[in-house]
């Protein structure tokens, strides 16, 4: 299984308030996502990252923001969480390809459950 | 964009044949093929590329007509192993984006 660990794994928080997940990762991959999973809608990707300090926008960026200040580690804050951030994250990394990853499978972090109140 | 999977769910037998279906209405780089087990994450099973190209399991097989943006994934002889939701992702040959489809359930019976 490849290295990617989520912190943390459950999460309640309140709306308004500030939320950050983190993705490490152990396999020196290039490229990092982070996707949003709700019922119906599969996985949406928020926003990714093609190298350290390079990021950019998914399908359901908006109320999201990233960092990556080294290669292993991936952020995603919400600056102030909404009911409708519910959901389940997830974070994936792969090896190389184009920005999402075309031609290369991605592996997937455990998860962390947000709940949003 | 988003690719539609059918059928939505599905309740087999063990040992009994799937086939799981993904289209999209625009042309189509890839598909890729992704297997989720409650509460788990999605696991890699297969990719495959305009042209012919593959990458995947070795114990499971997969179409994919380029001119019907169309790919189905084959699940032969199901074990219970098998259960999860399957998901396909398709890029298209536009952008390069991976767009993922709402999955599909499979529920294997003893």
């Amino acid at each position: 299984d490849a290295g990617i660990t989520q912190s943390p794994r459950h999460k309640v928080t309140e709306t308004g308030t500030p939320v950050t997940l983190r993705c490490h990762q152990t396999e020196n991959h290039r490229y990092m996502y982070w996707y949003r999973q709700d019922p119906g809608h599969g996985l949406r990707l928020i926003h990714y990252s093609y190298g350290v300090k390079d990021t950019d926008k998914g399908e359901v960026s908006d109320g999201y923001s990233v960092s990556r200040s080294k290669t292993e580690d991936f952020l995603l804050t919400l600056e102030s969480a909404t009911s409708s951030q519910t959901s389940v994250y997830f974070c994936a990394i792969s090896e190389r390809g184009l920005a999402v990853a075309v031609r290369y499978e991605q592996y997937f972090g455990p998860g962390t459950r947000l709940t949003v109140t | 964009q988003q690719p539609v999977q059918s059928p939505q769910a599905v309740i087999l037998r063990e040992g009994e044949d799937a086939v799981i279906n993904c289209s999209s209405s625009k042309a189509l780089y890839s598909v890729h093929w992704y297997r989720q087990k409650h509460g788990e994450a999605p696991v890699f099973l297969m990719i495959l590329l305009k042209g012919g190209e593959q990458k995947g399991h070795e114990k499971i097989s997969a179409s994919f007509n380029e001119k019907k943006q169309q790919s189905s994934l084959y699940l032969t002889a199901s074990q219970l192993s098998y259960s999860g939701t399957y998901f396909c992702g398709t890029v298209l040959d536009s952008n390069y984006q991976l767009i993922w489809g709402a999955g599909t359930k499979l529920i294997i019976k003893p």
